[in-house]
């Protein structure tokens, strides 16, 4: 079956320090992967989206950027925080080439400092 | 633009009452739907979906949706809630048109239970 990890769990940063949250799927092969921030009373925002190895896409402009360095491995990251980086982040995947249901894993509670 | 909207921000429901939680979709051609529960500090749990075919889906958990086109919406629904249904719950539209976008939420009802 498949499984998906997001680390840390939690993280507390200082404003202007960088950021790198980690996400892996297992028992999945070329997954498509998401990221979102989930900020209070305002549902989820798609941040990212990649469809395989190196293709990154991006939805809203922003403070932060991802990367794909392996077919199961999607990261977030920034050079500098914001406090309005602050959120809960879900990593999330579905089925390669089709936008069905998708899986997410249990978020990463970022809050600036 | 696809759109979902949840009218509901948190809805008070006593156990063992019917529960429906509304969603409305704005979408061009015929969605894929999604209803998704959260539990605090979690991720988010599928409960049920709908590509096409019967209107009405069942789910985990006891929980069932109608797809009704004529009023664009997909209403989640259950007999008789659990203490432990309290949550918040997202429903959500995907890309029928094949890409490979991510999905687009609803800001959420959040379920409260009374003993």
């Amino acid at each position: 079956s498949q499984t998906i990890h997001q680390w840390p769990a939690t993280l507390v940063q200082p404003v202007g320090s960088p950021l790198s949250l980690e996400c892996t799927v297992e028992g999945t092969s070329n997954p498509n992967l998401y990221w979102y921030r989930q900020a209070a009373g305002r549902g989820l925002q798609l941040l990212f989206y990649s469809v395989g190895i190196g293709q990154i896409s991006s939805e809203v402009p922003q403070n932060l950027s991802a990367s794909r360095p392996q077919d199961r491995q999607f990261i977030l990251s920034s050079k500098k925080l914001l406090l309005s980086d602050s959120g809960f982040y879900l990593c999330a995947w579905s089925v390669g080439g089709t936008s069905y249901e998708q899986y997410f894993g249990p978020g990463t509670r970022l809050t600036v400092t | 633009a696809q759109s979902v909207t949840q009218p509901d921000i948190h809805i008070t429901v006593s156990e063992g009452a019917s529960l429906e939680l509304r969603c409305n979709y704005s979408y061009g051609a015929t969605p894929y739907l999604f209803w998704y529960v959260q539990s605090p500090g979690q991720g988010l749990q599928l409960l049920l979906k709908y590509f096409s075919g019967d209107t009405l889906v069942q789910g985990i958990k006891g929980f069932e949706a109608e797809f009704k086109r004529s009023q664009s919406s997909f209403n989640l629904r259950k007999p008789s809630v659990h203490w432990s249904d309290a949550a918040e719950y997202f429903c959500a539209v995907g890309d029928s048109g094949g890409g490979a976008d991510g999905l687009t939420f609803g800001k959420g009802t959040h379920l409260i239970i009374q003993p």
